[in-house]
């Protein structure tokens, strides 16, 4: 099993662009977010997913969008992307059972700087 | 607010000594506490997680404790070695149900051990 794989790993955009970062997992997962993780803070929830189809915000969703049309993948979009959202994005999943699986599994990030 | 402090300043060790976090926190009432390992250019690795009525949980060389008096937990890393050098992060579970899976990291302690 892969576990959780994102892509791209390495994106440098300029101001203003767009892009779309795509994350995929193959345990099952009901339960997948996407975190950015800036020098001397912690992991911040940006959007989450409970579920196919659904969506939900997190701590710091603006400036972002996602889809999750498949149970395996989370996409997260930057529709103008600025300076201020240079840094390093995290995907991760886990399972609904609260007391059966607790942990997240978490991709191996993508690094983005936007000019 | 609500707020998780680790210490911000690297730990550093001798290899075979005992390593010891702190992750403080402040306004939460968490139903579990957990704790990943990071490495450089990777994604989080989930490690222990123990649950607001356990005081302390062993998992090989490593050992967590859990205070929610104090609202502190400790990491332990006992016979440290070389490998164990990463950056540790804890990360909070609050309670109630839309809660769930959306955990609060903290920012993460770096521990270096040297032989």
């Amino acid at each position: 099993n892969a576990g959780v794989t994102q892509t791209p790993k390495f994106r440098v955009l300029k101001t203003g662009q767009s892009m779309t970062l795509l994350c995929a997992q193959d345990m099952n997962h009901e339960y997948m977010y996407w975190y950015r993780q800036d020098p001397g803070m912690g992991l911040r929830l940006i959007h989450y997913s409970v579920g196919e189809g659904t969506t939900a915000k997190g701590e710091v969703p603006d400036g972002y969008n996602v889809s999750r049309l498949k149970k395996q993948n989370f996409l997260l979009g930057l529709e103008s992307a600025a300076p201020s959202q240079t840094s390093v994005y995290f995907c991760a999943s886990s399972c609904p059972q609260r007391e059966l699986c607790n942990e997240q599994f978490f991709g191996p990030g993508t690094r983005l700087t936007v000019l | 607010s609500q707020k998780i402090e680790q210490n911000s300043e690297a730990l550093n060790i001798q290899e075979g000594k005992t390593a010891t976090l702190t992750c403080n926190y402040t306004n939460y009432s968490p139903a579990y506490l957990q704790w990943y390992r990071q490495d450089p250019g990777r994604g989080p690795v989930f490690l222990l997680l123990i649950r607001e009525n356990e005081k302390e949980k062993r998992k090989e060389r490593l050992k967590v404790t859990f205070d929610t008096t104090l609202k502190q937990s400790l990491f332990h890393i006992t016979a440290s070695q070389p490998a164990d050098s990463a950056t540790y992060l804890c990360a909070l579970d609050p309670h109630g149900p839309d809660s769930w899976g959306k955990l609060q990291f903290g920012a993460g302690t770096q521990v270096v051990v040297t032989p």
